[in-house]
Parts: structure tokens; sequence; C-alpha cells
């Protein structure tokens, strides 16, 4: 299936600890993107990445660390996790990243922080 | 920056009637306006969008409406039927440069039998 995906599709730890969310397209796409969704269902961009290139931080604490080994893959790693990370998080790809590209989410891996 | 306000919150409405979203957008730079349906469990996915320079665009049963001097935007569907329920997002964005999009709040649709 052509597709973006992620695993694990849960995570549950503890505070303090260190976790890796991993993201895969296999749709040929150039850009890849990293949301977080609250408990509220918003949406909001935290990271962009063009053929393994950052393009969009938004003001993201630096204990969120995004690694592009090539661009069909965008992990997203978290250290020192807080109860506030606590959420959906959502990869997504598009084929340039400009423009009016449509954007095709994965199915989202729900973090809980204890 | 970009801000998207999306009313209402929720929506119920009887199964085959219409259901309206309506999103205003703050920067009059946005020029791109899509629509996610995101059903339960899953991601977000693109119904529909439309640009600036188009007034109205329609895709069966879903069509989205733009005003762009008064900087609002709506989604219309007409015939609900069951399988419309879900969280639909309005977005705005620039088109040029690195897209980023500016999601609204959010609007769960739930369609009554």
């Amino acid at each position: 299936d052509t597709a973006v995906s992620q695993t694990p599709k849960y995570l549950v730890t503890q505070m303090g600890n260190d976790k890796s969310i991993k993201c895969e397209q296999n749709l040929g796409h150039d850009t890849m993107y990293w949301y977080k969704q609250d408990s509220k269902k918003f949406l909001k961009i935290m990271f962009s990445y063009n053929n393994k290139e950052l393009i969009i931080n938004e003001t993201v604490p630096n204990r969120f660390s995004p690694k592009s080994p090539d661009k069909a893959h965008l992990n997203l790693h978290i250290n020192s996790l807080e109860l506030g990370d606590s959420a959906v998080y959502f990869c997504a790809s598009s084929h340039h990243g400009a423009g009016v590209d449509t954007q095709y989410f994965g199915p989202g891996t729900r973090l809980t922080v204890l | 920056g970009e801000n998207v306000e999306q009313h209402p919150s929720t929506l119920s409405v009887q199964e085959g009637d219409s259901a309206v979203i309506k999103c205003t957008y703050s920067d009059s730079a946005s020029n791109y306006f899509p629509w996610y349906k995101q059903e339960l469990g899953k991601g977000p996915q693109l119904i529909i969008d439309i640009r600036s320079n188009v007034g109205e665009k329609k895709d069966q049963r879903i069509a989205v409406t733009l005003n762009k001097t008064a900087k609002h935007f709506s989604l219309h569907i007409t015939e609900t039927q069951p399988e419309d329920s879900a969280v639909y997002f309005c977005a705005a964005s620039i088109s040029q440069g690195a897209q980023k999009l500016v999601f609204g709040q959010g609007t769960r649709l739930t369609i009554n039998p």
C-alpha cells in the first residue's frame, strides 16, 4: 500500500524518559512534516523537512529533535518527556512542500506520558 | 502570523440535511484553503481545497466558498450521510515558498439517522 506509516501507534512512558516515533512514506514525496494534536483536537505544525533539510521549525522545545536519514523517513526523537507532551503526533508528506500541494497524513501516534 | 478561527465546534444534523462549517483567517496573504476530514483514530484526509483566484468549488456533495474581502471561507455538505460524521478542519496557507498550513480548531460533525 502506498501511504504514510508511523510506528508505534501507541506509546505509554514515564516522565523523564526519551522516546522516538518513526515515520515512513512511500509516495515519493520530497517533503515531510510532524504535527501535534492536543487533547482538544487542535492540530499544529512542529517541523517540516524538504529533501532531508529542515525548512520549518515552529518554536518547538529543543527536547524535540527530528531526524531525516533520507527523504522517505522523518523520525521524531523526544528527550526528557513531560506530562504536557501527551498528545497525538501525526507525520505527513507532500510532493514538493510548497504552493498548493496536498499533505497526506499518517495514522498518528498517541503518546501518553505518566 | 496567520490565525484561523473555525465555527461551530460541534454540529449535529439530521441525515439528508445540509451542514455548513465556517472559517475566518487573518493574513490577507493566505491564498490556499484546504479542508480536511478526520475520522476516529485516523489521520486527517484532504476532501476539498480552494485557491484565492476562485470563489467557489464543488465536488459532488461537497462545496467550498471563499470571500477574500471578508477573509472567510465555508464548507458545505449537502444530503448528509452517516459516513460524513467526523471532525472537519479548515486550514490556510500562503502558496509561495514552504507550505505551512495553519489549522482551525475543528468541527465535530454528527449525522443523526
